[in-house]
């Protein structure tokens, strides 16, 4: 079946550098994406999301970056602070889908 | 600001014993969702629901059921927990769609 999946497991930072996490996903009707960042002990927390008529988002210190033609999506931090580190989760979806189809997620370490 | 509670953070049970794990909304959510996690393999959708009384199978339904008696309240059941079954639950919750959704800390069950 189709699946959104993530280059890399773990990714470690110095702290003030930028960084940049990425996704792939195979479902090419899927029009919808999300990122959530997962902290110990914590649940998943929404953090940006983007549509499929887009290309770049931006929020608060993240950017995500949606390249259709390869079927690729990235997060980008800004200056990575300690409190950036946790598990970051990619997710798809069909606008008239009713399930959303999380990615393994990348453990996110920023070192001080 | 949304509050997704589950009723417990830890549980430890025996193989064949019946369990449940309670998951509760502040604000008024239509959608409920109940997702088991395991390193490397993401969130995987058990179970979700619409509304009162309403359920929907997920990806890995097998050995689970659910309740939803009130709007508020989602619960889920594991009929006669093996080992298998030991995992983090995630309960999450949203309003009109299935996107954003908020979650709760989780529950670590192990089975022995």
């Amino acid at each position: 079946g189709e699946s959104v999946g993530l280059h890399l497991p773990t990714l470690s930072v110095q702290e003030g550098d930028n960084s940049i996490i990425n996704c792939a996903y195979s479902n090419s009707a899927s029009d919808y994406f999300i990122w959530y960042k997962q902290e110990s002990g914590k649940g998943p927390q929404f953090i940006i999301d983007i549509r499929s008529n887009m290309d770049k988002r931006q929020g608060q210190r993240v950017t995500v970056l949606l390249n259709k033609t390869v079927k690729h999506l990235s997060l980008q931090i800004a200056a990575t602070q300690p409190g950036d580190s946790a598990v970051y989760f990619c997710a798809e979806t069909e606008t008239s889908y009713d399930k959303v189809i999380f990615g393994p997620g990348t453990s996110l370490s920023v070192i001080p | 600001d949304v509050k997704v509670t589950q009723s417990s953070r830890y549980l430890v049970k025996r193989t064949g014993e019946k369990v449940f794990l309670e998951c509760v909304q502040d604000m008024d959510h239509e959608n409920m969702f109940w997702y088991r996690q395991d390193p490397g393999l993401g969130l995987r959708l058990i179970y979700f629901s619409y509304d009162v009384k309403m359920k929907e199978k997920g990806d890995i339904p097998e050995g689970y059921s659910v309740s939803r008696e009130k709007k508020e309240r989602f619960s889920l059941i594991l009929e006669s927990a093996s080992t298998n079954q030991t995992s983090m639950y995630l309960c999450a919750s949203s309003f009109a769609t299935v996107y954003e959704q908020y979650f709760g800390p989780g529950t670590r069950l192990t089975v022995t």
